[in-house]
């Protein structure tokens, strides 16, 4: 267990509205990553952190945003939700004591009407 | 041609059998392997890390080839619970983990 949850672990919103998503973990690891699944494709990374205020893009950043004030929250944040947005969303850390190992939260599954 | 592919699947076998899942990647400059396992609607476990000299665990076996770029996994005497699906990771420059689409297996009784 690597002490990773996300919030909220449903949600369903409307086109156009502002979501954002959180990604907490316990054990302090430097690097933490948000992925989306979709039917038909692997995992694709949208914005990885590297550290506190250190983020980056990842193959599929277009229409999200993210943050990173403290090292154990990472904030996933959709400007203007779109249904192209409607996703599984992972986020993971990096254990790089460990073979560079991900380990994933538990997911959260948007809607967006 | 996809960064990770892996066997379309899906796989069904019976209880017991032995299943070898493939996977290749087509970054020479690769550097981390991994098999993970993904039950429905669940987030990806890491099942084991593939080293270049090959690696068991119990009733699974990874093997990989460098040169054919090339990264196997063979389950043997599945159980009930080994159905799932099998996703191939390979990890790239920097942080670029790039996932295969996945193989999903069920184990029949």
């Amino acid at each position: 267990d690597a002490g990773i949850t996300q919030s909220p672990r449903h949600k369903v919103t409307e086109t156009g509205t502002p979501v954002t998503l959180r990604c907490h973990q316990t054990e302090n690891h430097r690097y933490m990553y948000w992925y989306r699944q979709d039917p038909g494709h692997g995992l694709r990374l949208i914005h990885y952190s590297y550290g506190v205020k250190d983020t980056d893009k990842g193959e599929v950043s277009d229409g999200y945003s993210v943050s990173r004030s403290k090292t154990e929250d990472f904030l996933l944040t959709l400007e203007s939700a779109t249904s192209s947005q409607t996703s599984v969303y992972f986020c993971a850390i990096r254990d790089q004591d460990s073979t560079d190992t991900q380990y994933f939260g538990p997911g959260t599954r948007l809607t967006v009407l | 041609r996809k960064e990770v592919e892996q066997d379309p699947g899906p796989f069904n076998v019976p209880e017991g059998a032995t299943v070898a899942f493939n996977c290749t990647y087509s970054n020479s400059a690769s550097q981390s392997f991994f098999w993970y396992r993904q039950d429905c609607r669940k987030e990806p476990k890491l099942l084991m890390s593939v080293y270049s000299s090959g690696n068991e665990d119990g009733r699974f076996t990874a093997q990989l080839n460098r040169a054919s770029q090339y990264i196997s996994l063979l389950i043997r005497d599945s159980k009930l619970s080994d159905s799932a699906t099998y996703l191939c990771v390979v990890r790239g420059y920097g942080q670029n983990f790039v996932f295969g689409p996945g193989t999903r297996l069920s184990v029949l009784p």
